[in-house]
């Protein structure tokens, strides 16, 4: 079994529509965990991470842990087609240097 | 440098052939990370360094594989008698410290096609 499970998509949706990505994760030292967004050709690039369980905002995007599920969401309102990418979420125990662990990835896709 | 830079951007060897990838972290960073993206998915860890150190090598394969991060050098990934399932993306990353919340810049990554 893997340690984060993430569904691969693609995932098409009309601009404007509310967007929502999860991963499910099995490790319960995992404290941090993140969103990336990796465009084509290109390196994946932080867009949100958080500590805790709850939510976390920041602009159009709101960033959902819930640790005794073991559930992580991102939600994007108001898409753009310039959010179309691939979205990673990703953990990381609470250590030093400690490795993140990606999910596998959505590839997302929003209709002008 | 102010971005993590990868050499080559493509890579293409024969079967059993040799690869050498190059990372040069941003300039002050301690902490260099690296990937392997098989398929445009699946980002699997093969190992960091802490400066030239060693840190964590327990997603490396045992065989073939092999990385170095000396003084003054970029820092290198190679793998000896490439094999077909090595083909993937394979992306760097450095960040300033080793703190759990601290952002990892990737490079664009190094495509390495065994043929």
């Amino acid at each position: 079994q893997k340690e984060v499970e993430q569904d691969p998509g693609p995932l098409s949706v009309p601009e404007g529509a509310i967007v929502s990505l999860n991963c499910t994760y099995s490790n319960s030292a995992f404290q941090y965990f993140m969103w990336y967004r990796q465009y084509s050709r290109k390196g994946p690039e932080l867009l949100m991470y958080t500590y805790s369980s709850g939510n976390k905002e920041d602009g159009r995007f709101t960033a959902q842990v819930d640790k005794s599920s073991k559930y992580i969401s991102l939600f994007i309102r108001d898409s753009q087609p310039s959010d179309s990418a691939t979205y990673l979420c990703a953990m990381r125990v609470y250590s030093s240097a400690s490795k993140i662990i990606f999910g596998s990835g959505t590839r997302l896709s929003i209709r002008p | 440098g102010e971005e993590v830079a990868q050499t080559p951007k493509h890579l293409v060897r024969g079967e059993g052939q040799k690869a050498k990838l190059y990372c040069a972290p941003i300039k002050g960073h301690s902490y260099v990370f690296w990937y392997q993206q098989v398929l445009k998915n699946e980002f699997k860890f093969l190992i960091s360094f802490q400066n030239e150190n060693v840190f964590d090598e327990t997603g490396m394969p045992k065989e073939r594989f092999s990385a170095k991060c000396l003084p003054n050098s970029p820092c290198s990934l190679e793998i000896q008698a490439t094999k077909l399932e090595d083909s993937a993306v394979y992306f760097c990353a450095s960040s300033l410290t080793g703190a759990t919340n601290e952002k990892l810049f990737f490079g664009s990554g190094t495509q390495l096609s065994v043929l």
